[in-house]
């Protein structure tokens, strides 16, 4: 089974600090992605990586970065946390083509 | 990328087959759909997918229509562990775009 683990389940951040999410995959995927969910919104995708130290902007770039070093590593960036930032963040990863993408537990971060 | 439209909630009885339709009517030749799940604080489980043909798994059926405008999605025997938001998505071949729609909430009942 594929198996994509973040870092933390829940985390909480002050107003302006730099906030790393991580994400690791065991299955040797290309690809690897990164939403937001919120109530009502559904999921937006921030960012995706196609392979390593390749990256393409999403929907919702804005005040994230990413970073992919090493193929199974797949890192979200909050430059400087704003409490707008305050959601589920899910990270995922698929082989590339037509194979579906598969998810982490999420992250829950709080922005005070 | 085609929009899929799912009902809002269904319920169904527990040891029931659950049917869980998705209309994609603008949906093109090279369009994959996929249906994941997501149970509540936890990320969105794959399910199924296919292009044109039927297809089953451990998990579920896809159902396709022979137009490909719309799908079903069957859970034989629903459990109680089957409550959760249903997620129809239809993705073009060579894009990597998922578009997650507000899925159909299923509820099962004991």
């Amino acid at each position: 089974d594929v198996k994509v683990t973040q870092s933390s389940r829940y985390l909480v951040k002050r107003t302006g600090e730099k906030v790393f999410l991580e994400c690791v995959q065991d299955m040797d995927h290309e690809n690897m992605f990164w939403y937001r969910q919120d109530p009502g919104l559904g999921l937006r995708l921030i960012y995706f990586s196609y392979d390593v130290k390749m990256k393409e902007k999403g929907d919702i770039p804005e005040g994230y970065s990413v970073s992919r070093e090493k193929k199974e590593r797949f890192s979200l960036i909050l430059e400087s946390a704003s409490t707008n930032q305050t959601s589920m963040y899910l990270c995922a990863s698929r082989e590339s083509g037509d194979q579906p993408q598969h998810f982490g537990d999420g992250t829950r971060l709080s922005i005070l | 990328d085609a929009k899929t439209t799912q009902p809002p909630s269904m319920d169904c009885a527990e040891g029931r087959a659950a049917n869980l339709p998705c209309n994609h009517s603008t949906i093109s030749g090279n369009e994959y759909v996929y249906w994941y799940r997501q149970i509540h604080s936890q990320g969105p489980q794959y399910i199924i997918h296919g292009l044109k043909n039927n297809e089953t798994n451990e998990m579920a059926s896809l159902i396709i229509t022979e137009d490909r405008k719309s799908s079903t999605l069957i859970l034989p025997h629903a459990t109680l562990r089957d409550t959760a938001v249903y997620y129809c998505i239809v993705r073009g071949s060579g894009t990597y775009k998922y578009i997650f729609g507000t899925g159909t909430r299923l509820k099962v009942l004991a």
